[in-house]
């Protein structure tokens, strides 16, 4: 199986800021590579799919890149509504695996 | 505008089998691919399996192999997932998905809370 490893676990943040998040594949996964985005007692929610392509209504400041091992979220600038958790997923195998998350907090 | 609505939360004592029921509306199912994914209390996200367009077979995350299997009625549009030997590590919020190649997981279900516990 493809493992997928993101780094930091958990982020503290300001309203404003820039953020990175990391994700990293095992082996290549090309740019089969989707972002979603968890709150707190609902179903996560798409937001970047194929590495860098947006989902449809998804705020522009979310972006994507990456391809092959190393893969980046970036939120140009952080938002109130955006502290939530954050998974990679890779769908390149026949297996697909996620990331372990990642926890954007308030600072 | 595809929906997947899910069945509503089990508890289960420690061996026991649980079946969870996903209705499709919006689309027919034999238009899609659902998947299912799991999140314990507190814990990330897990793919248990789903089927493989492709292929036309339903592929299962080693993890469950053995334990789990996915059905689907087209009669009813609805899927299944059904788990057996439950052991309380069972314990986890269980998740229908859309998905496809292009996207990953485009549409969720809301989620059924599946409780193991003598």
């Amino acid at each position: 199986d493809i493992q997928m490893t993101q780094s930091p676990s958990t982020l503290s943040a300001s309203v404003g800021d820039r953020v990175t998040i990391t994700c990293r594949a095992s082996q290549s996964v090309s740019t089969w590579l989707a972002w979603y985005q968890q709150k707190p007692g609902k179903a996560p929610k798409l937001l970047i799919y194929k590495a860098s392509s947006l989902e449809s209504g998804v705020p522009s400041r979310f972006s994507g890149s990456g391809s092959g091992t190393e893969f980046t979220l970036t939120i140009s600038s952080l938002q109130p509504d955006d502290f939530a958790t954050y998974y990679c997923q890779q769908y390149n195998s026949y297996l697909w695996t996620f990331g372990q998350g990642t926890k954007v907090e308030i600072k | 505008q595809v929906q997947l609505v899910q069945s509503g939360a089990e508890v289960k004592k420690p061996g026991a089998s649980v079946r969870v029921s996903c209705k499709v509306s919006g689309s027919t199912l034999s238009d899609l691919s659902l998947h299912w994914v799991r999140q314990p209390p507190g814990k990330g996200l897990e793919w248990m399996g789903g089927l493989d367009l492709e292929d036309a077979e339903t592929v299962y995350a080693q993890n469950f192999q053995g334990r789990v299997t996915m059905t689907e009625d087209t009669s009813t549009d609805t899927a299944y997932m059904e788990l057996s030997s439950l052991r309380s590590e069972d314990t986890a919020v269980y998740y229908c998905v859309k998905s496809t190649y292009d996207k990953g997981h485009d549409y969720w279900g809301q989620g059924t809370l599946v409780t193991v516990s003598s």
